[in-house]
Parts: structure tokens; C-alpha cells; sequence
């Protein structure tokens, strides 16, 4: 079965610092990846996801991410972070053949950004 | 905006008692999601459904059943509910023609006691 690790639970930064957010997957077949937003009692938003095609991917609020097919990754990275992008980012994986188009979501990573 | 209410917002219940949450869309998508969220687990799928009275079992569907008799509604239901059931329901729709991505409603806080 597919799982996916964040391999940072918390992540702190100061404003105006970049910021790398790791995700790897475990299955090696086709896969559709995503990332996700939550910000403090609210649901999830997308902020970006990679289907095929070009594998550095551009998403929302100057977000983007690059899909490693041999490391089986897809780290959420951006170049100078601000204090609204203090929020819980989730990875999410599905695979291609997956009845239902199932998401399987990693733990999470909390940004904290700091002033 | 995907046009997703849940309902109750919050709820708390007792141990035991049986509980219904609703999800409600107005986008008449076919395919329909229950997650579950608790920290340090991310979201885990509990059912799905893929059209009126077609359902699926998620990851972890113990204690949950769930039905659709239209298209804009799906229900969670726990029969007894215990406390390990304690969580942030979400749902979620996925837009067929729109590539896979899920949209997620605003979720449902329960607390069993």
C-alpha cells in the first residue's frame, strides 16, 4: 500500500528566509502528487499538484515543488516565506491506477514563521 | 469555493450514542470522500462513493458506515460511537473533469465523552 512521509513534523523560519518542506512516497509505480494547505480551523486548499509533464511544478502563493521520480519525492520549497504562510502543509499521493482516485496523506508539517 | 457545506459544524456526544454527519454539495460531482484528521496521522480516507448508492471502504472504515441516496448528499454515520472517534471529519468531492485534485469542505469538530 502507498504511504508517504513528511520527514519534518515542525518547521521553523524567520520571515523573508526560504523554506524546503520534504515529502517522499513509497510506491514506484505512476503517481499523481499534491500538496496541500490548512490554516488554523479551516480544511484543506490545494496549493499545487503534479500529474506528468515538467516535474518543477508552480503553484499558489509563490509555492512550488519538483517531482523526483528515482528519489520518490516531491518537496514543497519557496524562496522567501511570510508570516500568512504559517500553516499546516500536507503531501498527499494517489496512484494512477487507484480505484477511486484514494488520497494517501502524509502527517504534516507545521510552518512557523517567525518576524 | 467547491460548494461543499458539512453539518453539524461541532458536535459533542456521548459514548455510545449513535451520530450522523452530513456533507452536502451542490456541483452534482459523482465521486465523494470521508476523511478523518488527528495529529501526527495527516487525513485518512474512512469511505468513499462513486455515484448514488455506491460506496467503498477507506482506510480505516471500522465503527463507520455511510450512505448516498442522491447526488448531493453522503452521510457518515457512527453507530455507537466511542472516544476513539474523537476527530475533525472532513469531506471532500473530486471534480471529475478538473484533474484529480480533491476540494475539501470546512469540516465537522466531534468529541465523544
Amino acid at each position: 500500500a502507498q504511504s508517504v512521509t513528511q520527514l519534518d513534523s515542525q518547521v521553523p523560519v524567520f520571515e523573508e528566509a526560504p523554506v524546503e518542506l520534504r515529502c517522499n512516497y513509497s510506491s514506484s509505480v505512476s503517481v499523481y502528487l499534491f500538496w496541500y494547505v490548512q490554516y488554523p480551523n479551516q480544511g484543506l486548499q490545494l496549493l499545487l499538484k503534479y500529474l506528468s509533464g515538467s516535474t518543477l511544478v508552480k503553484g499558489i502563493n509563490g509555492f512550488e515543488a519538483e517531482f523526483n521520480k528515482s528519489q520518490t519525492s516531491f518537496h514543497l520549497r519557496k524562496p522567501s516565506v511570510h508570516i500568512s504562510d504559517t500553516a499546516e502543509y500536507f503531501c498527499a499521493v494517489s496512484d494512477r491506477i487507484s480505484e477511486g482516485n484514494k488520497l494517501v496523506f502524509g502527517a504534516g508539517t507545521i510552518l512557523r514563521v517567525k518576524s | 469555493d467547491a460548494g461543499i457545506t458539512q453539518s453539524p459544524r461541532h458536535k459533542v456526544t456521548e459514548t455510545g450514542t449513535p451520530v450522523t454527519l452530513r456533507c452536502h454539495q451542490t456541483e452534482n460531482h459523482r465521486y465523494m470522500y470521508w476523511y478523518r484528521q488527528d495529529p501526527g496521522h495527516g487525513l485518512r480516507l474512512i469511505h468513499y462513493s462513486y455515484g448514488v448508492k455506491d460506496t467503498d471502504k477507506g482506510e480505516v472504515s471500522d465503527g463507520y458506515s455511510v450512505s448516498r441516496s442522491k447526488t448531493e448528499d453522503f452521510l457518515l454515520t457512527l453507530e455507537s460511537a466511542t472516544s476513539s472517534q474523537t476527530s475533525v471529519y472532513f469531506c471532500a468531492i473530486r471534480r471529475l473533469y478538473h484533474s484529480y485534485e480533491q476540494y475539501f469542505g470546512p469540516g465537522t469538530r466531534l468529541t465523544v465523552t
